[in-house]
């Protein structure tokens, strides 16, 4: 499976957009990318997914470069609720395939 | 509040106690998951169920044994634990295993102490 690199921790004001981006440079065609986060004393909570092509939900926006090889989860206004570990995850297409978690980056939203 | 719900949120058992975690979901969803936490660290898969069949047990010891009796219910059956084994069990679901494009949705998870 491909490994994804993400910074340790972010900071984001109030307010402004965040952009958490990942780094997942040996993908295959046939893996999704994919992001959730984690609020303190909560489950996993899935954001938003992508294959090739930008996607957009109520929560977030995910851009995938063009090659790939690096994503970028941008939430529009963040606030302080969006503080947690957000996690990007790339994942197989094919039957059996695991959901893996790695280390995520923290993002704190300070006022 | 998530679709996916965990009972009991906290357990604290000793380690000759038997004990089991339940999971429940009603959005029809087909595949099911537990996961385990430790502080500080990501979830890591445990085991899979897919159509009511165990599909992935990730080289879980025995005193971790689980049940699915049916299609909306997952148990996780606890008995002989560690004090190691102190973490948070999250439940998943999703519409079924054969497909990445299949998000999972988790439970807030049950906070196990073993003591």
């Amino acid at each position: 499976d491909a490994k994804t690199t993400q910074p340790t921790s972010m900071d984001c004001a109030e307010g402004r957009a965040a952009n958490l981006p990942c780094n997942h440079s040996t993908i295959s065609g046939n893996e999704y990318v994919y992001w959730y986060r984690q609020i303190h004393s909560q489950g996993p909570q899935y954001i938003i997914h992508g294959l090739k092509n930008n996607e957009t939900n109520e929560m977030a926006s995910l851009i995938i470069t063009e090659d790939r090889k690096s994503s970028t989860l941008i939430l529009p206004h963040a606030t302080l609720r969006d503080t947690a570990v957000y996690y990007c995850i790339v994942r197989p297409m094919e039957y059996g395939n695991k959901l893996v978690f790695g280390a995520g980056t923290i993002l704190r939203v300070k006022s | 509040d998530t679709e996916v719900t965990q009972t009991p949120k906290h357990l604290v058992m000793g380690m000759t106690n038997k004990k089991s975690l339940k999971c429940e979901q009603h959005m029809g969803h087909r595949a099911m998951y537990w996961y385990k936490q430790k502080a500080k660290k990501p979830p890591e898969l445990m085991f899979v169920y897919s159509y009511e069949k165990l599909s992935i047990n990730e080289s879980v010891p025995s005193r971790f044994s689980p049940e699915c009796p049916n299609s909306s219910l997952l148990n996780l059956h606890l008995h002989a634990l560690q004090p190691e084994d102190s973490a948070l069990y999250l439940c998943a679901s999703s519409q079924d295993f054969g497909r990445g494009g299949s998000p999972l949705h988790f439970g807030n998870g049950t906070r196990l102490t073993v003591t």
